[in-house]
């Protein structure tokens, strides 16, 4: 099975730090993906990309960036963490075509 | 807006019974998906139906989708504890990343 591992389950941060959250996949997926989740808001994607390198902005891409060196990596990065980036971040990778794979997310609070 | 939105918003029912969730989506699709998440996890892909497809089957779960009224429903047979989850419909983009609905909770009665 398509395993996507996100690197922590919780996370607490200050206002002002630098957040990278890891996200890999072992299928050689093209497509990686992350969205962070809110109640009454749904989910939302942040950004996506579909190969090394590459990065695409989603929906809410203020305040954070990505970095996709790997094929199997894509990280998200929040440059200056605020308390409203306090959130449920999940991380989900796919073949073209194909249903996506989640990890089991990263629960932020920035404090 | 979402593209793809749960009816109803939370469903309680008890262990055994059927289960129902619908979803409704506004623009053309070339599939549709339903995803299941546990409390504080990640979603799992349950089933994808291709636009030319009018139901389809896994397990105890049955998806239809009906394209002339831009909806699709998502039945769970003979549910089970193990079943109480948050349960979303989601749609391809044009780009092809995925627009996710707002989701059913189900819970099931033991």
């Amino acid at each position: 099975d398509v395993k996507v591992t996100q690197s922590s389950r919780y996370l607490v941060k200050r206002t002002g730090e630098k957040v990278f959250l890891e996200c890999v996949q072992d299928m050689d997926h093209e497509n990686m993906f992350w969205y962070r989740q809110d109640p009454g808001l749904g989910l939302r994607l942040i950004y996506f990309s579909y190969d090394v390198k590459m990065k695409e902005k989603g929906d809410i891409p203020e305040g954070y960036s990505v970095s996709r060196e790997k094929k199997e990596r894509f990280s998200l990065i929040l440059e200056s963490a605020s308390t409203n980036q306090t959130s449920m971040y999940l991380c989900a990778s796919r073949r073209d075509r194909d249903g996506y794979t989640f990890g089991s997310g990263t629960r932020l609070t920035v404090v | 807006s979402q593209q793809g939105e749960e009816d109803p918003q939370a469903l309680s029912i008890q262990e055994g019974e059927n289960a129902t969730m619908n979803c409704s989506y506004k623009t053309s699709i070339n599939n549709l998906q339903w995803y299941r998440q546990n409390s504080g996890r990640g979603l799992v892909h349950l089933i994808l139906i291709r636009s030319n497809e009018r139901e389809k089957h896994s397990g105890r779960l049955r998806v239809t989708l009906d394209t002339s009224k831009k909806s699709s429903s998502l039945l769970i047979t003979a549910s089970r504890a193990a079943d109480t989850a948050s349960y979303f419909c989601a749609t391809p983009r044009e780009t092809r990343q995925l627009t996710f609905g707002s989701g059913t909770q189900l819970t099931v009665l033991p």
